[in-house]
């Protein structure tokens, strides 16, 4: 009965080599968010899906690519892995309505780049 | 730019003892304000929003936070702490042209000693 799940839950990795990360809600939400928490646990929005429509763009290097094949899902796709790019991602969904609707988070997806 | 600001990394209470912690935020309009809780190794939990209205909100586990415009704060307390309150706390502000994506604060590490 998990609502939010994002798979895998730790990602090891070398640099250059492309990876994806995937996430599904079964809360029936049109609406998913990648964020990126850093190693100073500070977060910060990457992408916005509403009905697989990207509605925000954060400056995110071109090499992170979310694609939502469906309103349940939204996947994280990284090309040319960087050190830089060790954090934990969270998957996150909501209702339509902007921020009157709260904002369900995965558990995070561990990603450490060497 | 909106922004949110926890003076505090790191706080430690004694089990039973009365918790506050600080958020300031910066933001042109009346603010959408939240607060979240990350137990380790889990995704984001709301405790409490504040959107307008009553300054003072109430949330879940016994949580309160304080619209405070004069100040640009939103405080969060709880007047008896538990050990399972451990934990790091994150205040959030409503950003971007449609008020659709959350700016976080860099949380706030509570530790509690019995």
């Amino acid at each position: 009965d998990t609502a939010v799940s994002q798979t895998p839950k730790y990602l090891v990795t070398q640099m250059g080599n492309d990876k994806s990360i995937k996430c599904e809600q079964n809360l029936g939400h049109d609406t998913m968010y990648w964020y990126k928490q850093d190693s100073k646990k500070f977060l910060k929005i990457m992408f916005s899906y509403n009905n697989k429509e990207l509605i925000i763009n954060e400056t995110v290097p071109n090499r992170f690519s979310p694609k939502s094949p469906d309103k349940a899902h939204l996947n994280l796709h990284i090309n040319s892995l960087e050190l830089g790019d060790s954090a934990v991602y969270f998957c996150a969904s909501s209702q339509s309505g902007g921020l009157l609707r709260e904002q369900f988070f995965g558990p995070g997806t561990r990603l450490t780049v060497l | 730019a909106q922004s949110v600001t926890q003076p505090d990394i790191h706080i430690t209470v004694s089990e039973g003892a009365s918790l506050e912690l600080r958020c300031n935020y910066s933001y042109g309009a009346t603010p959408y304000l939240f607060w979240y809780v990350q137990s380790p190794g889990q995704g984001l939990q709301l405790l409490l929003k504040y959107f307008s209205g009553d300054t003072l909100v109430q949330g879940i586990k016994g949580f309160e936070a304080e619209f405070k415009r004069s100040q640009s704060s939103f405080n969060l307390r709880k007047p008896s702490v538990h050990w399972s309150d451990a934990a790091e706390y994150f205040c959030a502000v409503g950003a971007g042209e449609y008020g659709n994506k959350l700016v976080f604060g860099a949380g706030t590490i509570l530790r509690v000693k019995s």
